[in-house]
């Protein structure tokens, strides 16, 4: 049974570089999600895909924030020109159905 | 404003003690709630929900917890806490059938 997979697990940037992170969800669901974590705070919900279509976004994912999920299957997330403010945790899930995430482990962003 | 509040940042208990986490939500119909765990280096994983029926759910790892609609609450418990629940929990609802809202987070410390 494999899990939520994201890669790289940990990304160390200059500032106005641009980073993108993977996510590959379990096989067959069909939902897929990005969150991002701060220290001390809980998950805060960025993007939202069912199959390939982009759902929803989030007011706090600006321009320099793009999600793709080509074909339904994995998805990236790309941040342009990085600030010193989106140093945080990027998570990934996936669901088969409502409520039921399953998250994999995180990629950690540091921009210097 | 819609908001998943968890009072206590940290909280300490003696292995075998029993344990209640305390979690409020602000909405204003009944949401679906949600608790999940992270542990270190590891993805958060769901503990239990509630939906709609029973108000005393149970979740995996001997942890319950009982939604009190007068209360906009719903705490988790367990009745004898081992070393290995240390861990950081997150309540969450969730209401639209599209993503989660997390709280902050509480912090479990187990002593031995």
């Amino acid at each position: 049974d494999t899990g939520v997979s994201q890669n790289p697990r940990h990304k160390i940037t200059k500032r106005g570089q641009n980073v993108t992170f993977r996510c590959d969800p379990i096989s067959e669901h069909n939902r897929l999600y990005w969150y991002r974590q701060t220290l001390g705070q809980g998950p805060e919900f960025l993007t939202y895909f069912q199959n390939e279509a982009q759902l929803e976004k989030s007011r706090l994912l600006s321009d320099r924030f793009s999600a793709e999920r080509p074909k339904g299957s994995f998805s990236t997330l790309e941040i342009q020109r990085t600030e010193q403010g989106d140093s945080a945790m990027y998570l990934c899930a996936s669901s088969p159905s409502l409520g039921e995430l399953f998250f994999g482990e995180g990629s950690r962003l540091t921009v210097l | 404003a819609q908001s998943v509040t968890q009072p206590d940042i940290h909280i300490t208990v003696s292995e075998g003690a029993s344990l209640e986490l305390r979690c409020n939500y602000s909405y204003g119909a009944t949401p679906y709630l949600f608790w999940y765990v992270q542990s270190p280096g590891q993805g958060l994983q769901l503990l239990l929900k509630y939906f709609s029926g029973d108000t005393l759910v149970q979740g995996i790892k001997g942890f319950e917890a009982e939604f009190k609609r007068s209360q906009s609450s719903f705490n988790l418990r367990k009745p004898s806490v081992h070393w290995s629940d240390a861990a950081e929990y997150f309540c969450a609802m969730d209401m639209s059938g599209n993503k989660l809202v997390f709280g902050a987070g509480t912090i479990l410390r187990v002593k031995s």
